[in-house]
């Protein structure tokens, strides 16, 4: 178990370009989410999956950006035409969602994509 | 709706000194309760987690967490903190029809020697 990773950890870009980040989840957890975090703040829910199956969308997750996990392991979190409100700390977590009810089982973070845009 | 109230912003603590991290939560369903820790320039760790059964909830390095449906509050606490537990401090919560975790607004602790 080397715990959840995101790649790049760290990104500059210039206003109007597009980003992909990428996160590789604890093996064998079936669920996967993307968070915001900006400065000052707790995380902000902004997406997840159920293996390749995305489940929810937050309404801060505009038309610019994009999550895909398409064979139910890894995900990938694209933002096109970025904007300088979109800096923030982008965090991946993956858990083993069993049967039964929901909120229960433990999300395990990853490090975290800082995202800077200029 | 969820939601977290995390009322201090930052707590300054000298070392070997009791702490106590407040958190209140406002939910019309049942909830479960979660609190994380943020080291800088790291992901969140979970410390404890208040799913059901006993209200007083025991957590790695030393934390614990009381559970108080009256007053929805899920407090953390630890009777002497050393400097290595300088980090930022997330309360958060779940319910029973969403798997998805809402933050508080985070408690920066400080410890000083």
């Amino acid at each position: 178990d080397t715990g959840v990773s995101q790649d790049p950890r760290h990104k500059i870009t210039k206003r109007g370009q597009n980003v992909t980040f990428r996160c590789d989840p604890i093996s064998e957890h079936n669920r996967l989410y993307w968070y915001r975090q900006t400065l000052g703040q707790g995380p902000e829910f902004l997406t997840y999956f159920q293996n390749e199956a995305q489940l929810e969308k937050s309404r801060l997750l505009s038309d610019r950006f994009s999550a895909e996990r398409p064979k139910g392991s890894f995900s990938t979190l694209e933002i096109q035409r970025t904007e300088q409100g979109d800096s923030a700390m982008y965090l991946c977590a993956s858990s083993l969602r069993a049967s039964g009810r929901a909120g229960r089982e433990t999300q395990y973070f990853g490090p975290g994509t800082r995202l800077l845009v200029l | 709706a969820q939601s977290v109230t995390q009322l201090d912003s930052q707590v300054p603590v000298f070392e070997e000194a009791p702490v106590e991290l407040r958190c209140n939560y406002s939910s019309s369903v049942s909830v479960y309760l979660f609190w994380y820790v943020q080291y800088p320039n790291q992901g969140l760790q979970l410390l404890l987690k208040y799913l059901s059964g006993s209200t007083l909830v025991k957590g790695i390095n030393g934390f614990e967490a009381e559970f108080n449906k009256s007053q929805t509050s899920f407090h953390l606490r630890k009777p002497s903190v050393h400097i290595s537990d300088t980090a930022e401090y997330f309360c958060a919560v779940t319910g029973s029809s969403t798997d998805k975790l809402i933050f508080g607004t985070g408690t920066r602790l400080q410890v000083f020697p």
